[in-house]
Protein backbone atom coordinates (compact mmCIF):
# COMPACT_ATOMS: atom_id res chain seq x y z
CA UNK A 1 0.00 0.00 0.00
CA UNK A 2 0.93 3.70 -0.85
CA UNK A 3 2.59 5.49 2.25
CA UNK A 4 2.27 8.73 3.71
CA UNK A 5 5.09 9.49 5.75
CA UNK A 6 4.16 12.01 8.77
CA UNK A 7 6.45 14.04 11.15
CA UNK A 8 7.07 14.41 14.09
CA UNK A 9 5.19 12.17 16.30
CA UNK A 10 4.87 14.51 18.80
CA UNK A 11 5.28 18.32 18.93
CA UNK A 12 5.21 21.01 21.95
CA UNK A 13 4.35 24.90 21.06
CA UNK A 14 4.76 27.54 23.41
CA UNK A 15 1.38 29.79 23.04
CA UNK A 16 2.03 32.31 19.92
CA UNK A 17 4.96 30.14 18.62
CA UNK A 18 4.76 28.04 14.82
CA UNK A 19 3.62 24.60 14.88
CA UNK A 20 4.94 22.90 11.86
CA UNK A 21 3.87 19.03 10.52
CA UNK A 22 5.46 17.63 7.76
CA UNK A 23 4.34 14.66 5.45
CA UNK A 24 5.85 13.31 1.83
CA UNK A 25 4.17 11.29 -0.43
CA UNK A 26 4.85 8.19 -2.96
CA UNK A 27 1.98 8.09 -5.28
CA UNK A 28 2.51 10.75 -7.95
CA UNK A 29 -1.01 10.23 -9.09
CA UNK A 30 -2.40 11.80 -6.02
CA UNK A 31 -4.12 15.20 -6.37
CA UNK A 32 -5.91 16.28 -2.95
CA UNK A 33 -3.72 16.39 -0.09
CA UNK A 34 -6.19 17.09 3.45
CA UNK A 35 -5.12 17.41 6.32
CA UNK A 36 -7.38 16.77 9.93
CA UNK A 37 -7.85 17.86 13.44
CA UNK A 38 -8.83 15.22 15.86
CA UNK A 39 -9.97 15.99 19.54
CA UNK A 40 -9.78 13.10 22.28
CA UNK A 41 -12.74 11.05 21.27
CA UNK A 42 -13.66 12.24 18.18
CA UNK A 43 -13.54 12.11 14.53
CA UNK A 44 -10.77 13.45 12.54
CA UNK A 45 -12.52 16.97 11.22
CA UNK A 46 -11.26 18.56 8.16
CA UNK A 47 -8.99 21.67 8.14
CA UNK A 48 -7.86 22.61 5.20
CA UNK A 49 -6.37 21.22 1.83
CA UNK A 50 -4.93 22.37 -1.05
CA UNK A 51 -4.31 20.09 -4.60
CA UNK A 52 -0.78 20.26 -6.19
CA UNK A 53 -1.91 22.86 -8.59
CA UNK A 54 -0.98 25.13 -6.05
CA UNK A 55 2.29 25.93 -4.15
CA UNK A 56 0.27 27.12 -0.90
CA UNK A 57 -3.11 27.71 0.81
CA UNK A 58 -3.91 30.07 3.43
CA UNK A 59 -7.09 29.93 5.36
CA UNK A 60 -6.58 31.89 8.95
CA UNK A 61 -3.85 31.00 10.99
CA UNK A 62 -3.51 27.81 8.75
CA UNK A 63 -0.98 26.84 6.27
CA UNK A 64 -0.38 23.91 3.66
CA UNK A 65 2.82 24.39 1.85
CA UNK A 66 3.40 21.75 -1.07
CA UNK A 67 6.14 21.26 -3.30
CA UNK A 68 4.90 18.94 -5.67
CA UNK A 69 8.59 17.66 -6.93
CA UNK A 70 9.75 16.67 -3.57
CA UNK A 71 6.12 15.22 -3.26
CA UNK A 72 5.90 16.98 0.28
CA UNK A 73 3.73 18.80 2.25
CA UNK A 74 3.46 20.91 5.54
CA UNK A 75 0.85 22.04 7.41
CA UNK A 76 1.93 25.51 9.82
CA UNK A 77 -0.01 27.02 12.57
CA UNK A 78 0.87 30.73 13.08
CA UNK A 79 0.09 32.21 16.54
CA UNK A 80 -0.79 28.58 18.00
CA UNK A 81 -3.20 28.67 20.76
CA UNK A 82 -4.19 26.27 23.85
CA UNK A 83 -7.25 25.13 21.95
CA UNK A 84 -4.93 24.05 18.86
CA UNK A 85 -4.06 21.66 21.02
CA UNK A 86 -5.16 17.81 18.88
CA UNK A 87 -3.62 15.21 16.78
CA UNK A 88 -3.31 16.36 13.07
CA UNK A 89 -3.78 14.03 10.42
CA UNK A 90 -2.07 14.62 6.48
CA UNK A 91 -3.76 12.64 3.90
CA UNK A 92 -3.39 12.34 0.28
CA UNK A 93 -5.00 10.25 -2.38
CA UNK A 94 -8.25 10.81 -5.19
CA UNK A 95 -11.33 10.02 -3.98
CA UNK A 96 -9.96 7.83 -1.37
CA UNK A 97 -7.19 9.05 0.89
CA UNK A 98 -4.56 7.10 2.78
CA UNK A 99 -3.76 8.97 5.92
CA UNK A 100 -0.54 9.81 7.86
CA UNK A 101 0.22 8.32 11.45
CA UNK A 102 -1.01 11.32 12.96
CA UNK A 103 1.23 14.13 14.96
CA UNK A 104 -0.13 15.15 18.68
CA UNK A 105 0.39 18.55 19.17
CA UNK A 106 0.37 20.31 22.78
CA UNK A 107 0.31 24.15 22.88
CA UNK A 108 1.26 25.48 26.07
CA UNK A 109 -0.39 28.59 27.82
CA UNK B 1 -26.98 19.46 9.63
CA UNK B 2 -26.55 16.54 11.45
CA UNK B 3 -23.68 14.60 11.62
CA UNK B 4 -22.63 11.48 11.01
CA UNK B 5 -24.18 9.11 13.71
CA UNK B 6 -22.09 5.71 14.89
CA UNK B 7 -23.27 3.34 18.18
CA UNK B 8 -22.27 2.09 19.99
CA UNK B 9 -19.76 4.40 21.78
CA UNK B 10 -17.72 1.89 22.98
CA UNK B 11 -17.47 -2.10 23.28
CA UNK B 12 -16.22 -4.73 25.13
CA UNK B 13 -15.72 -8.08 24.68
CA UNK B 14 -13.90 -11.22 24.60
CA UNK B 15 -11.84 -12.96 21.89
CA UNK B 16 -13.67 -14.70 19.66
CA UNK B 17 -17.26 -13.43 20.50
CA UNK B 18 -18.56 -11.39 17.34
CA UNK B 19 -19.44 -7.55 17.58
CA UNK B 20 -21.38 -4.88 15.33
CA UNK B 21 -21.37 -1.58 14.80
CA UNK B 22 -23.73 1.16 13.00
CA UNK B 23 -23.16 4.32 11.44
CA UNK B 24 -25.95 6.63 9.65
CA UNK B 25 -24.13 8.47 7.42
CA UNK B 26 -25.47 12.57 6.42
CA UNK B 27 -27.90 12.61 4.79
CA UNK B 28 -27.77 12.62 1.13
CA UNK B 29 -24.35 11.29 1.50
CA UNK B 30 -24.02 8.72 -1.46
CA UNK B 31 -20.50 7.24 -0.19
CA UNK B 32 -19.60 5.79 3.42
CA UNK B 33 -16.54 4.77 4.48
CA UNK B 34 -15.15 2.17 7.13
CA UNK B 35 -12.15 3.10 9.04
CA UNK B 36 -9.71 1.18 11.82
CA UNK B 37 -7.97 3.52 13.46
CA UNK B 38 -5.55 1.94 15.94
CA UNK B 39 -4.29 4.01 18.89
CA UNK B 40 -1.26 6.09 17.74
CA UNK B 41 -1.94 5.64 13.98
CA UNK B 42 -3.68 7.02 11.37
CA UNK B 43 -7.34 5.66 10.36
CA UNK B 44 -6.89 3.06 7.54
CA UNK B 45 -9.48 2.22 5.25
CA UNK B 46 -11.60 -1.12 5.82
CA UNK B 47 -13.95 -0.54 2.98
CA UNK B 48 -16.03 1.85 1.11
CA UNK B 49 -19.55 2.11 -0.15
CA UNK B 50 -21.22 4.16 -3.16
CA UNK B 51 -24.93 3.81 -2.66
CA UNK B 52 -25.28 0.26 -1.64
CA UNK B 53 -22.19 -1.04 -3.51
CA UNK B 54 -19.05 -2.02 -2.32
CA UNK B 55 -16.26 0.35 -4.42
CA UNK B 56 -13.32 -0.92 -2.63
CA UNK B 57 -12.66 -3.45 0.24
CA UNK B 58 -9.25 -4.91 -1.06
CA UNK B 59 -8.19 -3.74 2.84
CA UNK B 60 -11.16 -5.76 4.62
CA UNK B 61 -10.02 -9.18 6.25
CA UNK B 62 -12.96 -10.92 4.91
CA UNK B 63 -12.15 -13.83 6.06
CA UNK B 64 -13.66 -12.04 9.99
CA UNK B 65 -15.09 -8.50 8.87
CA UNK B 66 -18.34 -7.82 6.80
CA UNK B 67 -19.93 -5.03 6.03
CA UNK B 68 -23.36 -4.24 4.24
CA UNK B 69 -25.29 -1.03 3.54
CA UNK B 70 -28.71 -1.83 2.73
CA UNK B 71 -30.72 1.22 0.85
CA UNK B 72 -27.93 2.98 -0.10
CA UNK B 73 -27.85 4.31 3.94
CA UNK B 74 -27.12 3.22 7.09
CA UNK B 75 -24.31 0.58 6.93
CA UNK B 76 -23.24 -1.93 9.81
CA UNK B 77 -19.68 -3.57 10.05
CA UNK B 78 -19.28 -6.62 11.55
CA UNK B 79 -16.38 -8.86 12.88
CA UNK B 80 -16.89 -12.65 13.70
CA UNK B 81 -14.81 -13.94 15.57
CA UNK B 82 -13.17 -10.61 17.18
CA UNK B 83 -9.39 -11.06 17.66
CA UNK B 84 -7.08 -8.89 20.49
CA UNK B 85 -5.71 -7.33 17.23
CA UNK B 86 -8.85 -5.59 16.39
CA UNK B 87 -9.05 -3.26 19.62
CA UNK B 88 -9.43 -0.22 17.63
CA UNK B 89 -11.86 2.65 16.84
CA UNK B 90 -13.89 2.03 14.17
CA UNK B 91 -15.07 5.35 12.13
CA UNK B 92 -17.37 5.96 9.73
CA UNK B 93 -17.64 8.76 7.62
CA UNK B 94 -19.59 9.66 4.52
CA UNK B 95 -18.39 12.36 1.89
CA UNK B 96 -19.29 15.20 -0.23
CA UNK B 97 -18.18 15.97 -3.42
CA UNK B 98 -15.70 18.78 -3.29
CA UNK B 99 -14.83 19.17 -7.25
CA UNK B 100 -12.14 17.38 -9.24
CA UNK B 101 -13.45 13.97 -8.13
CA UNK B 102 -11.96 14.93 -4.67
CA UNK B 103 -14.27 14.05 -1.66
CA UNK B 104 -14.93 15.74 1.93
CA UNK B 105 -15.27 13.49 4.75
CA UNK B 106 -17.48 13.95 7.34
CA UNK B 107 -16.06 11.43 10.30
CA UNK B 108 -18.88 10.36 13.14
CA UNK B 109 -16.74 9.85 16.95
CA UNK B 110 -16.23 5.99 16.17
CA UNK B 111 -16.90 3.07 17.96
CA UNK B 112 -14.10 2.46 20.73
CA UNK B 113 -13.53 -1.74 20.46
CA UNK B 114 -12.24 -3.32 23.12
CA UNK B 115 -11.05 -7.09 22.82
CA UNK B 116 -9.72 -9.02 26.09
Amino acid sequence: QQQVKQSPQSLIVQKGGISIINCAYENTAFDYFPWYQQFPGKGPALLIAIRPDVSEKKEGRFTISFNKSAKQFSLHIMDSQPGDSATYFCAAGTYKYIFGTGTRLKVLA
Amino acid sequence: EAGVAQSPRYKIIEKRQSVAFWCNPISGHATLYWYQQILGQGPKLLIQFQNNGVVDDSQLPKDRFSAERLKGVDSTLKIQPAKLEDSAVYLCASSAPVGKGNEKLFFGSGTQLSVL
